[in-house]
């Protein structure tokens, strides 16, 4: 089974900084790598699919980068709305898995 | 538009069994394949399983193999997840979500129903 880990699993960043989040997969996934967004209370949302597309309507300071065993996701200037908990999910094989997530925190 | 609203959820003591229901909406739900994902109070993501199309095939997290049951009634645009012997660990909120074609992502997600098992 494929393990995902992320890190770090919080930071506290202020409006405009640009924030790094990095996702480690056990073993190789190609680019089978999804991001999520979650906000306290809902349901998470897609954010990029295949390691860096960029789903309809997700602004552009998002973006994700990487292949086989390390990934990123990056988000240029960080806005109010973005304050949240993202979560990798590799699309590679089943069982499939999630990273532990990474809350983003005002500073 | 695209919805999924799931149903089902309460408070269930251990031992007993809970069916789980995902009306879809807004899309041709015989196309896609489908997920359960679960969140326990304050964690993470946990994939609970995932059903094909046209539900041929079916994929389980390894910890929940003989529990837990995804099926699906394209008849009724209705995914379904079915717990037995329900344990005090199984306590999350369920999500149900569409796989988009041909890959094991989740582009569209319910709102969740929450399942506390408790005596």
């Amino acid at each position: 089974d494929i393990q995902m880990t992320q890190s770090p699993s919080s930071l506290s960043a202020s409006v405009g900084d640009r924030v790094t989040i990095t996702c480690r997969a056990s073993d190789t996934i190609s680019t089978y790598l999804n991001w999520y967004q979650q906000k306290p209370g809902k349901a998470p949302k897609l954010l990029i699919s295949g390691a860096s597309t960029l789903q309809g309507g997700v602004p552009s300071r998002f973006s994700g980068s990487g292949s086989r065993t390390d990934f990123t996701l990056t988000i240029s200037s960080l806005q109010p709305e973005d304050f949240a908990t993202y979560y990798c999910q590799q699309a590679y094989n089943t069982p499939l898995s999630f990273g532990g997530g990474t809350k983003v925190e005002i500073k | 538009q695209v919805q999924l609203v799931e149903s089902g959820g309460g408070v269930v003591q251990p031992g007993r069994s809970l069916r789980l229901s995902c009306a879809a909406s807004g899309f041709i739900f015989s196309t896609y394949g489908m997920h359960w994902v679960r969140q326990a109070p304050g964690k993470g993501l946990e994939w609970v399983a995932v059903i094909w199309f046209d539900g041929r095939n079916k994929y389980y997290a390894d910890s929940l193999k003989g529990r837990f049951t995804i099926s699906r009634d394209n008849s009724k645009n209705t995914l379904y997840l079915q717990i037995e012997t329900l344990k005090a660990e199984d306590s999350a909120v369920y999500y149900c979500a569409r796989a988009p074609s041909g890959t094991y992502g989740m582009d569209v997600w319910g709102q969740g129903t929450t399942v506390t098992v408790s005596s």
